[in-house]
């Protein structure tokens, strides 16, 4: 079974636009992971945020979390056509639950 | 190289058959873990493996699946007398220790069963 669940399940955007993507967990956590997968390829670790954190930044990432609402939510600000991808919010608990992630589009 | 490697990165094989799935993991990294990950989805976890001990797999679907890693390095998922539900990704993951780590993951060997 999944822990997270992202919110939308697919957002297209324009390049220079911001992304704004939110996750839902259920239990408690140690930490929130973000992560972005290309089509075809493996996941990559983009940034993580623990229980006591709410708000964390890395470049153009921007990733809150209230624990009080059991929810997180990952800013991609200036996006580019690169940033073209599917990302999934991750909750680890020894094994890493993920949800079905959010098929983000960015439009040249 | 310095990521995880899996191989092979295709598989098809016919129902029935016997698979078997490598993944090296990064040099030095305790944890490894294995999901599977079908289209359209998320990774769904399989088990974990912290050195050569499995210490979850609860996410294996059924007994035709097994994992292990010997020497807590390199390690393999079998999957016995195979169906087509079983066509996935299956990815691999390590990382320095513990499951709270982020993790590295392989680009993922693709099963197709016909």
């Amino acid at each position: 079974s999944q822990q997270g669940e992202e919110d939308p399940q697919a957002l297209s955007i324009q390049e220079g636009e911001n992304a704004t993507m939110n996750c839902s967990y259920k239990t408690s956590i140690n930490n929130l992971q973000w992560y972005r997968q290309n089509s075809g390829r493996g996941l990559v670790h983009l940034i993580l945020i623990r229980s006591n954190e709410r708000e964390k930044h890395s470049g153009r990432l921007r990733v809150t979390l209230d624990t009080s609402k059991k929810s997180s939510s990952l800013l991609i600000t200036a996006s580019r056509a690169a940033d073209t991808a599917s990302y999934f919010c991750a909750t680890p608990n020894n094994d890493m639950r993920f949800g079905a992630g959010t098929r983000l589009t960015v439009k040249p | 190289g310095a990521g995880v490697s899996q191989s092979p990165r295709y598989k098809v094989a016919k129902r029935g058959q016997d698979v078997a799935l490598r993944c090296d993991p990064i040099s030095g990294h305790v944890s490894l873990f294995w999901y599977q990950q079908a289209l359209g989805q998320g990774p769904e976890f399989l088990t974990y493996f912290q050195n050569e001990a499995q210490l979850d797999k609860s996410g294996l679907p059924s007994d035709r699946f097994f994992a292990e890693r010997p020497e807590g390095s390199v390690s393999t998922l079998k999957i016995q007398r195979t169906q087509q539900e079983d066509s996935a990704v299956y990815l691999c993951a390590s990382s320095l220790s513990g499951g709270n780590q982020p993790q590295h993951f392989g680009d993922g060997t693709r099963l197709s069963i016909l």
